[in-house]
């Protein structure tokens, strides 16, 4: 079946650190792929996607490439900022029918002190 | 406003009472979700629906009723409830494609005592 596995949490990193938290996933197809997040108290919002292969999402800092070789999708940003402490869900959907359904990861919390 | 709303956002009932949780979106998206969130787990899908009238079974539905007679309105009902359902609830909603977005409602936290 399809799934993503995720890099377990949490990750506390001091602000303006690189954050890289891992993403890969098994398919059968060729999904697209996202990255959403959870700021507490809230619903997820997306953060990036990618549709294919070699792609790459960006958005607010972060960025993720579409891995096809790897079946990966980290999630990176340059410096992050305490406003970035989060959970970050890493999930993919492929259509299968009448279905566009998302299997999610387990989800990874960021947690950014100054 | 314009989105996707969840009430109650907060819900405490007892075991084997019936509760329902209702979602509606004024976006007229096709699909719309029902997702349980729980530590460990992340986000297990409980029911989705492609158009009105139309449901089908996600991973964890066993115990739940859903309905969709309307395209913006999704209840998820909980017949006779559990203490293990007590979680976060999570409505979602999206357009067609499977590269389309899905957004997220704020989410309902339900106790089961």
């Amino acid at each position: 079946g399809n799934s993503v596995t995720q890099m377990e949490g949490p990750v506390t990193l001091s602000e303006e650190a690189f954050l890289t938290i891992n993403c890969t996933y098994t398919a059968t197809g060729y999904p697209s792929l996202f990255w959403y997040v959870q700021y507490p108290g809230e619903g997820l919002q997306l953060l990036l996607k990618a549709t294919k292969a070699d792609d790459k999402g960006s958005n607010k800092g972060f960025e993720a490439t579409y891995r096809k070789e790897t079946t990966s999708f980290h999630l990176e940003k340059g410096s992050v900022q305490v406003s970035d402490s989060a959970v970050y869900f890493c999930a993919l959907s492929l259509n299968t029918g009448t279905a566009s359904k998302l299997t999610f990861g387990t989800g990874t919390r960021l947690q950014v002190t100054l | 406003d314009a989105g996707i709303t969840q009430s109650p956002r907060y819900k405490i009932t007892e075991t084997g009472r019936q509760v329902t949780l209702m979602c509606h979106q004024t976006w007229s998206h096709s699909y719309m979700f029902w997702y349980r969130q729980d530590l460990g787990h992340g986000l297990r899908l409980i029911y989705y629906s492609a158009a009105a009238d139309i449901t089908d079974k996600g991973e964890v539905p066993d115990g739940y009723v859903v309905s969709r007679s309307k395209t913006e309105n999704f209840p998820l009902t909980l017949e006779s409830a559990t203490r293990s359902q007590t979680s976060v609830y999570f409505c979602a909603s999206k357009r067609g494609q499977v590269t389309d977005t899905q957004y997220f409602g704020p989410g309902t936290r339900l106790t089961v005592l």
